[in-house]
């Protein structure tokens, strides 16, 4: 069975632009998270999503926003990019919202 | 607020040596615990977890983690570690949303 798969698998852009990462659950899994993992720092809660709810929020900006679509898949958007958003993006599925999270492989974005 | 710390940055050890990482966390109420690894070049990958019950909880690859409520503790621990177990260890903690810790960076040489 595959995995959670991400896309794209690495992104530069420059200040001021806006971004959209993509997310696929694992099949069955109808609850997707979305974290920004610094280098050198552990991964930090943006959102989670269940049955295309927004069930949870981190403590990021508006420019930070997600939704989930009926066949479960995720996409995160982030606008006006500043250079501190560079980061490692990670998605992480499970089957329901409180159960074990599963996580892809992570969309790197570079931020000029 | 809540929060999961890892006292260890980054910890150097020869095979055969013996493991343990610190995990604290800071949580009112019921919390479930884990710890994930991260090898290079890899994604997240559970290592074991803590809901209730049993506080000594066997992982995979020979890890194991003791969940020490009056500590506040979840350290990570294995007997005897190989170079393969070279990566990066992050501590989580779950209430409502998932909190990881700064994680700790784990090199064993032959």
């Amino acid at each position: 069975d595959a995995g959670v798969t991400q896309s794209p698998t690495h992104l530069i852009k420059t200040r001021g632009q806006h971004v959209t990462l993509r997310c696929s659950p694992i099949s069955g899994h109808k609850s997707v998270s979305w974290y920004q993992q610094v280098l050198g720092q552990g991964p930090q809660f943006i959102f989670q999503y269940y049955e295309k709810e927004e069930r949870g929020r981190g403590n990021f900006p508006d420019r930070f926003s997600a939704r989930q679509f009926p066949n479960y898949s995720s996409e995160l958007n982030v606008n006006a990019l500043l250079l501190g958003d560079s980061a490692l993006y990670l998605c992480a599925s499970s089957l329901e919202a409180s159960h074990e999270q599963f996580f892809g492989p992570g969309t790197r974005l570079t931020v000029l | 607020a809540q929060s999961v710390s890892q006292h260890n940055h980054h910890v150097i050890l020869s095979e055969a040596a013996s493991l343990e990482l610190g995990c604290n966390y800071s949580y009112g109420g019921t919390v479930n615990l884990f710890w994930y690894v991260q090898y290079p070049g890899q994604h997240l990958q559970l290592l074991l977890k803590y809901f209730s019950g049993d506080p000594l909880v066997k992982g995979i690859k020979g890890f194991e983690a003791e969940f020490i409520k009056s500590k506040f503790s979840f350290n990570l621990r294995k007997p005897s570690v190989q170079w393969s177990d070279t990566a990066e260890y992050f501590c989580a903690g779950e209430t409502d949303k998932l909190i990881f810790g700064t994680g700790t960076r784990l090199q064993v040489f032959p």
